[in-house]
């Protein structure tokens, strides 16, 4: 069902700073803002972005989002144990009716 | 604190139809706001977003799943509701309800899922 492509993993030792891409189309991430989760083992997702670079209350400005054309990324400074979970971007596509796509998720590691 | 919470059988013949309800508390459904919505997680896949709909009844479908979603809200009971007809193995998932905000679609709040299983 993605639409929105993710490396399926990336790892850093604590304190690193691990990049995340996540490449759309002019549908998705070209006309929408871009939304990043994160879910930990078990758990819920949690909003970790909003419209591409805005961290909700309470999300440690060691995230941050960025967005240009049709791709975007999520950085993760400060490599934590903590930050060990599945993180998928996700936007609003205009394509026939409307609908909401996830990207395909990344695995992030800490070494 | 607004609080999400999916209810429903964890067991679903083949065949038959899958029927989910979100009960929202801490908050109202009535709002031009926000959205609601439902997404689910196969195991060992990614998350899949299946519809949302807002209070006023507007529905948006995944297309593939168009033709056996509906999507209802209640809103003297602030729930909204999920059915998929015909499921099979393939529907089998952790189900969660959530709250979009209107401004960008981001999901801000989720229920903590429910796994439905569909099997004989």
């Amino acid at each position: 069902q993605s639409v929105l492509t993710q490396p399926p993993s990336a790892s850093g030792t604590p304190g690193q700073r691990v990049t995340i891409s996540c490449s759309g189309s002019s549908s998705n991430i070209g006309s929408n803002t871009v939304s990043w989760y994160r879910r930990l083992p078990g758990t819920a997702p949690k909003l970790l972005i909003h419209s591409n670079n805005q961290r909700p209350s309470g999300v440690p400005d060691r995230f941050s989002g960025s967005k240009s054309g049709t791709s975007a990324s999520l950085a993760i400074s400060g490599l934590q144990s903590e930050d060990e979970a599945d993180y998928y971007c996700a936007a609003w596509d205009d394509s026939l009716n409307g609908l909401y796509v996830f990207g395909t998720g990344t695995k992030v590691t800490v070494l | 604190q607004l609080q999400l919470q999916e209810s429903g059988p964890g067991l679903v013949k083949p065949s038959e139809t899958l029927s989910l309800t979100c009960t929202v508390s801490g908050g109202s459904i009535s709002s031009s706001s926000y959205y609601w919505g439902w997404i689910r997680q196969p195991p060992g896949k990614g998350l899949e977003w299946i519809g949302s709909i807002y209070y006023s009844g507007s529905t948006y479908y995944y297309p593939s799943l168009k033709s056996r979603v509906t999507i209802s809200v209640d809103t003297s009971k602030n729930q909204f509701s999920l059915k998929l007809s015909s499921v099979t193995a393939a529907d089998t998932a952790v189900y969660y309800c959530a709250r979009h905000l209107a401004l960008d679609s981001s999901i801000d709040y989720w229920g903590q899922g429910t796994l439905v299983t569909v099997s004989s």
